[in-house]
């Protein structure tokens, strides 16, 4: 089993759309969560860390659940500028930083 | 945050010659990551950079194919060895800062 699954999507949404991002991993005992962002033929960049007890930052709330093991990317009000790859990152350990396959935004005018 | 430099940002190289990818940090960091990241999928580790030690290699991933320098804190390589056209593929270094990562802007590297 992956470490990390997410549905590769894709996902094309129209402006001002909400959209969710769903991401479950293997490992019970991970403890940081992340999810980043990867323009196409860019490096992924971080969007935000996920908190145990979800976190907000503008347009965009990350959730945690720990019993289901899934971590959750809402993005409110969707921009054109959206459009990109978020990629789901969880780390049992620390150090080493699982990804998943990212999923695809589009967000269409 | 850290600016990571890292160079070529691409090359196309022939099958059974070798690359070396440099990546230059502008702060002094305890590790650097190495990752892979082919077509359409997402990062895979390749190893893990220590400054002094051997680097520490992910299962599948071997000195011999991917050799890896760490001289100081603030640099490090990889080379690909030997390479064939399954090579091809976006190399990135990374460095831990806080709690995430950051990345340098990737080596896109074609194998014919």
């Amino acid at each position: 089993r992956k470490e990390v699954e997410q549905d590769p999507g894709p996902f094309n949404v129209p402006e001002g759309a909400t959209v969710a991002f769903n991401c479950t991993y293997s490992n019970s005992a991970s403890q940081s969560f992340f999810w980043y962002r990867q323009d196409c033929r860019k490096e992924p960049k971080l969007l935000m860390s996920v908190y145990s007890s979800g976190n907000e930052d503008g347009r965009f709330t990350a959730q945690l659940n720990r019993a289901s093991q899934y971590i959750s990317l809402l993005i409110r009000d969707s921009k054109l500028s959206d459009s990109a790859t978020y990629l789901c990152v969880v780390s049992p350990t620390g150090n080493q930083f699982y990804f998943g396959t990212g999923t695809s935004l589009t967000v269409i005018p | 945050s850290a600016v990571i430099s890292q160079k070529p940002s691409r090359d196309i190289c022939q099958r059974g010659t070798s690359l070396t990818i440099q990546c230059q940090v502008d702060s002094q960091v305890t590790m650097m990551f190495w990752y892979r990241q082919q077509p359409g999928q997402s990062l895979t580790l390749i190893a893990t950079a220590n400054q002094g030690s051997e680097a520490t290699y992910e299962s599948g991933f071997v000195i011999d194919k991917f050799p890896i320098s760490r001289p100081n804190l603030t640099f490090s390589t990889l080379t690909v060895s030997n390479m064939s056209p399954e090579d091809s593929s976006i190399y990135l270094c990374s460095v831990k800062l806080g709690s995430g990562y950051t990345f340098g802007s990737g080596t896109r590297l074609t194998v014919v």
